[in-house]
């Protein structure tokens, strides 16, 4: 079974780094871009952040409002994906869902593969 | 960056309606577009991509339409397990936009 499962939320004060971790399992990691999308309590949905594959150089791309702050990363042996999150601030309370892309002819075309998430709250 | 503008924000349905949703872009995006639906404390499931395919095990009663900065989502016949929230994304463009959501509850 095609799965992916987030850990490592929690509560953080102001200022402070968290990583969560995306475990995957029944696909081939290795060969996938990975995504992070975020969504605030109450909130829709927002990008947070990509990392392409061994042969797209494991590029990373982030949103705005993360850049410099936030880190995505992978570990192919480990068949997971991290996301480090520094300097965090009380609007990057939310859910944070790790997602596999669909990609064929070189383009990405859906997040057809989702986990369950895992709560962030920043908070004094 | 490109903005998507989902309409309505919320729209009261009756099982066995037919449901239209439109997401506007503010560029063009071709058809690189998804549509979502999403259950109270659930992640995301994919519905539709590049605009009009409708995805593996989704049934027929999804579908979609639309190319350049105007799309659409259609449920032909509402069913009870369809009332959610429903998002399209654009993945023509860094960052990867989401609408902001329609909200489609029993009338």
């Amino acid at each position: 079974e095609v799965q992916l499962v987030e850990s490592g939320g929690g509560l953080v004060q102001p200022g402070g780094s968290l990583r969560l971790s995306c475990a995957a399992s029944g696909f081939t990691f290795s060969d996938h871009y990975m995504d992070w999308v975020r969504q605030a309590p109450g909130k829709g949905l927002e990008w947070v952040g990509r990392t392409r594959n061994k042969a797209d150089d494991y590029a990373t791309v982030y949103a705005a409002s993360v850049k410099g702050r936030f880190i995505v990363s992978r570990d192919d042996s480990k068949n997971s994906l991290y996301l480090q999150m520094n300097n965090l601030k009380t609007e990057d309370t939310a859910v944070y869902f790790c997602a596999r892309p669909m990609r064929h002819s070189g383009r990405s075309w859906a997040f057809e593969i989702w986990g369950q998430g895992t709560m962030v709250t920043v908070s004094s | 960056d490109i903005q998507l503008t989902q309409s309505p924000s919320f729209l009261s349905a009756s099982v066995g309606d037919r449901v239209t949703i439109t997401c506007r872009a503010s560029q063009v995006i071709n058809n690189y577009l998804a549509w979502y639906q999403q259950k109270p404390g659930k992640a995301p499931k994919l519905l539709i991509y590049a605009a009009s395919t409708l995805q593996s095990g989704v049934p027929s009663r999804f579908s979609g339409s639309g190319s350049g900065t105007e799309f659409t989502l259609t449920i032909s016949n509402q069913q009870p397990e369809d009332f959610a929230t429903y998002y399209c994304q654009e993945l023509n463009n860094y960052p990867l936009t989401f609408g902001g959501g329609t909200k489609v509850e029993i009338k």
